[in-house]
């Protein structure tokens, strides 16, 4: 099991482009997470999806949109790149039943 | 939103010493978590709590989870260079499929 997988491991993008977080996993786990993490701040719910088709928000979705159209891939989308979206982004998965998250390496984006 | 004060943000240490960190709440947790994350890594799940009175261990490490069920504990005994890194704590209220995450303890291990 490769576990939770995350693509690219870094990238620069200017102001203004767009660009796709791809996240995977192989556990076959219906629920997954996207996570910000800026300095000294912790972890922030970005969406989060309980299966493939149903996706939600959580605490800081502006700028962002998610898919999830199989049970393994729930990629993270930034439209319209700003300065406030650099930061390292991590995605999680979880089985149904347990709480317990599993994370990805993360992607480091910084956005000039 | 729920929020997760931890507490203390770093600590510096001497190779061999015990170390003991903690989450407190206003809110009532149904879960807690704890996890490590080192430089440049994801966070790695160390224990999970899911009983009031709770303890756990895992080798070193050994985690509580409050009676009240609004904080959690996180010991770290005879500490060794490679326990260096971020050490989050994460909670789950009742009905909720999210985690809210504490900003983390800094430990820095000195040989």
């Amino acid at each position: 099991n490769a576990g939770v997988t995350q693509t690219p491991k870094f990238r620069i993008l200017k102001i203004g482009q767009s660009m796709t977080l791809q996240c995977a996993q192989d556990m076959n786990h219906n629920y997954m997470y996207w996570y910000r993490q800026d300095p000294g701040m912790g972890l922030k719910l970005i969406y989060y999806s309980v299966g493939a088709g149903i996706t939600d928000k959580g605490e800081v979705p502006n700028g962002y949109n998610v898919s999830r159209s199989t049970t393994e891939d729930f990629p993270l989308r930034l439209e319209l790149a700003a300065p406030s979206q650099t930061s390292v982004y991590f995605c999680a998965s979880r089985e149904q039943g347990s709480y317990e998250q599993y994370f990805g390496p993360g992607t480091r984006l910084t956005v000039t | 939103g729920q929020q997760l004060n931890q507490s203390p943000q770093s600590m510096f240490i001497q190779e061999g010493e015990d170390v003991s960190m903690n989450c407190t709440s206003s809110s009532i947790f149904n879960t807690w978590l704890w996890y490590k994350q080192d430089p440049g890594e994801g966070p790695v799940l160390l224990i999970a709590l899911y009983k009031a009175g709770e303890l756990t261990s895992n080798g070193r490490l050994t985690a509580q989870f409050g009676i009240t069920r609004k904080d959690s504990f996180l010991n770290i005994s005879a500490s060794i260079p490679s326990d260096v890194g971020i050490y989050f704590c994460a909670g789950r209220i009742s009905g909720s499929e999210k985690l809210v995450f504490g900003k983390g303890t800094k430990l820095t291990v000195n040989p």
